[in-house]
C-alpha cells in the first residue's frame, strides 16, 4: 500500500518559471490537502479538495492552482513561480468528516522541496 | 482565527525520562486535535487524534489529553527513548475541514 505518493521530492526552479507537483493516494480517500511548511514553522493550508470536481482555497490559495479530476490525483500548479514559494510541499488526504464531528487522520506524503531561485 | 502554539520550542531529554510536550489553541471550537509525528527530511505521522467528545487517548507509550474549554492538550511520552527524537506537531481541525498546526517541539533524546 503506497498511501500518499509525491513526485518530485526535489525541484529547483528558476523566477518566473511554471510547475506542477504531483500527488496521488491509492486510499480512495475523497479529501486531499496541499500545505506548505517554511523553516521551523507549522504547516499552512494552500488549497484542498472535498472529492472529484471540488476544491477550495485555504489560507494562502496565492500564486497557486489545484485541480481534481479523479478521486486519486491532486496536483498543485505554480504558474509563475516567486522566491517566496521556496518551501517544502505536504500533499494529504483523509476519509470525509462526518456531520458529527468524527474524522480519520490525515495521511501524509513526504514531501516536495522546492527552491526558487 | 484559530492559533495554535507549542511549547517549549525545544527540549533535550536523558533516555528514560518521561516528559510532556504543551499544545494551544485559541478557539474551542474544534472537531479533533492531532498529534503528529515528523522525522527530518519526511512527512508527517499521525500519533493519536482526539475527537472534541473525548478527554484523552493512549497508544503503547504516548498519551494524549484534551480540555477544549481551555484550549489545551499535551502529549505525554513514557519512558522516553532515542528513537522519539523527532519534532512533534499539533494541529486542531476547524470548520472547513482546515487543519491548523502549531510550530512543533523538537525533541531530543540523549542515550
Amino acid at each position: 500500500n503506497a498511501g500518499v505518493t509525491q513526485t518530485p521530492k526535489f525541484r529547483i526552479l528558476k523566477i518566473g518559471q511554471s510547475m506542477t507537483l504531483q500527488c496521488a493516494q491509492d486510499m480512495n480517500h475523497n479529501y486531499m490537502y496541499w500545505y506548505r511548511q517554511d523553516p521551523g514553522m507549522g504547516l499552512k493550508l494552500i488549497y484542498y479538495s472535498v472529492g472529484a470536481g471540488i476544491t477550495d482555497k485555504g489560507e494562502v490559495p496565492n500564486g497557486y492552482n489545484v485541480s481534481r479530476s479523479t478521486t486519486e490525483d491532486f496536483p498543485l500548479r505554480l504558474e509563475l513561480a516567486a522566491p517566496s514559494q521556496t518551501s517544502v510541499y505536504f500533499c494529504a488526504s483523509s476519509y470525509s468528516r462526518s456531520p458529527q464531528g468524527g474524522n480519520q487522520p490525515q495521511h501524509f506524503g513526504d514531501g516536495t522541496r522546492l527552491s526558487i531561485l | 482565527k484559530q492559533e495554535v502554539t507549542q511549547i517549549p520550542a525545544a527540549l533535550s531529554v536523558p533516555e528514560g525520562e518521561n516528559l510532556v510536550l504543551n499544545c494551544s489553541f485559541t478557539d474551542s471550537a474544534i472537531y479533533n486535535l492531532q498529534w503528529f509525528r515528523q522525522d527530518p527530511g519526511k512527512g508527517l505521522t499521525s500519533l493519536l487524534l482526539i475527537q472534541s467528545s473525548q478527554r484523552e487517548q493512549t497508544s503503547g507509550r504516548l498519551n494524549a489529553s484534551l480540555d477544549k474549554s481551555s484550549g489545551r492538550s499535551t502529549l505525554y511520552i513514557a519512558a522516553s527513548q532515542p528513537g522519539d527524537s523527532a519534532t512533534y506537531l499539533c494541529a486542531v481541525l476547524t470548520s472547513g475541514s482546515r487543519l491548523t498546526f502549531g510550530e512543533g517541539t523538537q525533541l531530543t533524546v540523549n542515550p
